[in-house]
């Protein structure tokens, strides 16, 4: 069974740079799949941030896109995130996860890694 | 950018009751590229329907979504305590991926 954990610091500086990983377990990134992060502010919903297939391309949210950079790393069986520049506004928990598309749409989530509580303060 | 509003924004219920949930779309999304999960405290939101009317694996036949164009509803038949939660929608179809603010479930 799928199963991907997020990793990386959970405290970061204003205007520096948020940097994550999702390790994914149970299947292997090369064969196929986008993989994508997602993010909840405390208390409020959910925001897509972008996703990324085995082969590195990529696509992202347009609210995000000057500061998001999504990577994979196919011999690890992990894909990152780096969010530049960030404010108290990108304090939130942050998700990896699986999409799954039928080939013309762009994919529900499943399945959700645990996520993790990243904090912007100085 | 299609924005999905959720009614109500939470829902008092009693067990054994019938939930309805609404999510509408500002526009008509494609092809029924709506799937609906269900998030409880501290845990990260699980996969609960599809193709707006297909269950995820492991969901409980009690849990069904129906819907098209813009108006997609999640129904849960009968409420168990473990069904109290929040629950989100989210589209797939148009570019940006987009969820709902969420309908809390909670007990009355």
């Amino acid at each position: 069974q799928v199963q991907l954990q997020e990793s990386g610091p959970g405290l970061v500086k204003p205007s520096e740079t948020l940097s994550l990983t999702c390790a994914v377990s149970g299947y292997s990134i090369s064969s196929g799949y986008y993989w994508g992060w997602i993010r909840q502010p405390p208390g409020k919903g959910l925001e897509w941030i972008g996703s990324i297939y085995h082969s590195g391309s990529t696509y992202y949210n347009p609210s995000l896109k000057s500061r998001v950079t999504i990577s994979v790393d196919t011999s690890k069986n992990q894909f990152s995130l780096k969010l530049s520049s960030v404010t108290a506004a990108d304090t939130a928990v942050y998700y990896c996860a699986r999409l799954i598309n039928s080939g013309y749409d762009y994919g529900w989530f499943d399945p959700w890694g645990q996520g993790t509580l990243v904090t912007v303060s100085s | 950018e299609i924005v999905l509003t959720q009614s109500p924004g939470t829902l008092s219920l009693s067990p054994g009751e019938r939930a309805t949930l609404s999510c509408r779309a500002s526009q008509s999304v494609s092809s029924s590229y709506l799937a609906w999960y269900q998030q409880k405290p501290g845990q990260a939101p699980r996969l609960l329907i599809y193709g707006a009317s297909s269950r995820a694996t492991g969901i409980p036949d009690r849990f069904s979504g129906s819907g098209s164009g813009t108006d997609f509803t999640l129904t849960i038949s009968r409420l168990e305590p473990e069904d109290f939660a929040v629950y989100y929608c989210q589209q797939y179809g148009s570019f940006p991926i987009t969820f709902g603010q969420g309908t809390r479930l909670e007990i009355k």
